[in-house]
């Protein structure tokens, strides 16, 4: 498959803890973004990365929320202190350079997280 | 801000039948637009994309249509099936450099009833 990758599929979490997830893009897509989805509500957008690059961050980004893209190729998301308003799927997509592919976004399956 | 509206929130309707579902946006200053299907607890599929210079965009049974000056889009289904059961969302990117972030709306929930 080379699809979008994300892991793990289902986070069930207490309260105060912190998770981590992975997203591994399309392997020749340099552009990487994370959204969150609550029920009912459409994606809304968190960051953006261009290879190792963080150019675009949302004001739903709190400071208990930080993403990685180390290497340019696989990024990571961590929300430390959980609440239970973070309950929601996250969401990872990628998208080709600039000047191919027409910044066409392709989705992972998401990641659902569940805090108790 | 960028708001994208779809109308209505759901939809049933017998197989076989040509239906069109609606998404409003307030800027129309797009760079593209973009229509996905949605599958209940899953990601999102890439149906279909206009660039802000296109009109129409075609895909087997799947008609999408861009009017940026009324900031409007439709997405019209051929002869419908059961597998076309899912929620449907638009979204857009707006013009700006640096900005990559897609707007999307709620979306319409579609069923398809044999």
């Amino acid at each position: 498959d080379t699809g979008v990758s994300q892991d793990p599929r289902h986070k069930i979490t207490k309260r105060g803890q912190n998770v981590t997830f992975r997203c591994d893009p399309i392997s020749e897509h340099n552009r990487l973004y994370w959204y969150r989805q609550t029920l009912g509500q459409g994606p809304e957008f968190l960051t953006y990365f261009q290879n190792e690059a963080q150019l675009e961050k949302s004001r739903l980004l709190s400071d208990r929320f930080s993403a990685e893209r180390p290497k340019g190729s696989f990024s990571t998301l961590e929300i430390q202190r959980t609440e239970q308003g973070d309950s929601a799927m996250y969401l990872c997509a990628s998208s080709l350079p600039r000047g191919q592919g027409d910044h066409e976004q392709f989705f992972g399956p998401g990641t659902r997280l569940t805090v108790l | 801000k960028q708001e994208v509206t779809q109308i209505p929130a759901a939809l049933s309707v017998p197989e076989g039948e040509n239906l069109v579902l609606n998404c409003s946006f307030t800027d129309s200053a797009i760079y593209n637009l973009q229509w996905f299907r949605q599958d209940p607890g899953k990601g999102l599929t890439s149906l279909l994309l206009i660039q802000s210079s296109q009109r129409e965009q075609t895909s087997g049974r799947l008609n999408a249509s861009l009017d940026k000056s009324s900031g409007r889009s439709t997405l019209y289904i051929a002869a419908s099936q059961p597998g076309d059961s899912a929620t449907y969302l638009c979204a857009v990117r707006l013009w700006g450099a640096g900005s990559y972030q897609l707007t999307f709306g709620k979306g319409t929930k579609l069923s398809v009833i044999p």
